[in-house]
C-alpha cells in the first residue's frame, strides 16, 4: 500500500536557525497537504500543493512539491518559539477515481531559546 | 465560529464497556473522518463518510463503528473497548475527500484499562 515517510522524526534547533522537514511517497501523488500540530493541540491545515515543482510561501514557511510529485519539503527560515510543534505532510493518491489521503509520521520541532 | 466539536476531551473507561465519542461540525462539510494518533505512527484513518448514510472503512477500522444519520454529526462507537484502543482520537471534516484541507476537532484522549 501507499506509504508516506517523513524525516527527520525529531529536530532540535536554536532559535533563529532554519528548519526543514522532508516527505517522500512510494507512489506519485495527486496533491500534498501540510499540517501543524502544536503540543497538546490538534492538526491545523497549512497548505495544499498540486502542481509538479510547485513552490508556495507563507511568511517564513516555504513549501515545495517535487517535479515527480513523489516528494515535498517544508522549510522554515529563522525559527521562532511559536514554530514549535509537529509538522505532518499528507499525500493524496488518485487511483481510478478513488482518492486516498495518507498522513506521514510527522517531524517534531523543538526550539532552544 | 467554524469548528469541529468533539466530546469528551478525556475519557477513562474499562475493557468491554461500550462508549461513544461525539463529533459535530457547523461548516456544512460533506466529508467527515475519524483518526487515531499514536506515538511514532502518525495519524491513521479509522472510518470516513462521504455524505449522509455513506460510510466506509479506513486503514484501522477493527473494533470501531460509525454512523452518519445527519450531515453535521459523525459519532465514533466502540462496542467493546480494549486496552489497545487507548489512543488520541481526532474527528476531521472537509468539503471534499482529499482535495481540500481538513478541519480537525480538539481531540479525545481515551484510556481503556
Amino acid at each position: 500500500g501507499q506509504q508516506v515517510m517523513q524525516i527527520p522524526q525529531y529536530q532540535h534547533v536554536q532559535e533563529g536557525e532554519d528548519f526543514t522537514t522532508y516527505c517522500n511517497s512510494s507512489t506519485t501523488l495527486s496533491n500534498i497537504q501540510w499540517y501543524k500540530q502544536r503540543p497538546g493541540g490538534h492538526p491545523v491545515f497549512l497548505i495544499q500543493l498540486v502542481k509538479s515543482g510547485e513552490v508556495k510561501k507563507q511568511k517564513r514557511l516555504t513549501f515545495q512539491f517535487g517535479e515527480a510529485k513523489k516528494n515535498s519539503s517544508l522549510h522554515i527560515t529563522a525559527t521562532q518559539t511559536t514554530d514549535v510543534g509537529t509538522y505532518f505532510c499528507a499525500g493524496c493518491v488518485s487511483n481510478f477515481g478513488n482518492e486516498k489521503l495518507t498522513f506521514g509520521t510527522g517531524t517534531r520541532l523543538t526550539i532552544i531559546p | 465560529e467554524a469548528q469541529v466539536t468533539q466530546n469528551p476531551r478525556y475519557l477513562i473507561t474499562v475493557t468491554g464497556k461500550k462508549l461513544t465519542v461525539t463529533c459535530s461540525q457547523n461548516m456544512n462539510h460533506e466529508y467527515m473522518s475519524w483518526y487515531r494518533q499514536d506515538p511514532g505512527l502518525g495519524l491513521r484513518q479509522i472510518y470516513y463518510s462521504m455524505n449522509v448514510e455513506v460510510t466506509d472503512k479506513g486503514d484501522v477500522p477493527e473494533g470501531y463503528k460509525v454512523s452518519r444519520k445527519e450531515k453535521r454529526n459523525f459519532p465514533l462507537i466502540l462496542e467493546s473497548p480494549s486496552p489497545n484502543q487507548t489512543s488520541l482520537y481526532f474527528c476531521a471534516s472537509s468539503f471534499g475527500r482529499d482535495n481540500y484541507g481538513y478541519t480537525f476537532g480538539s481531540g479525545t484522549r481515551l484510556t481503556v484499562v
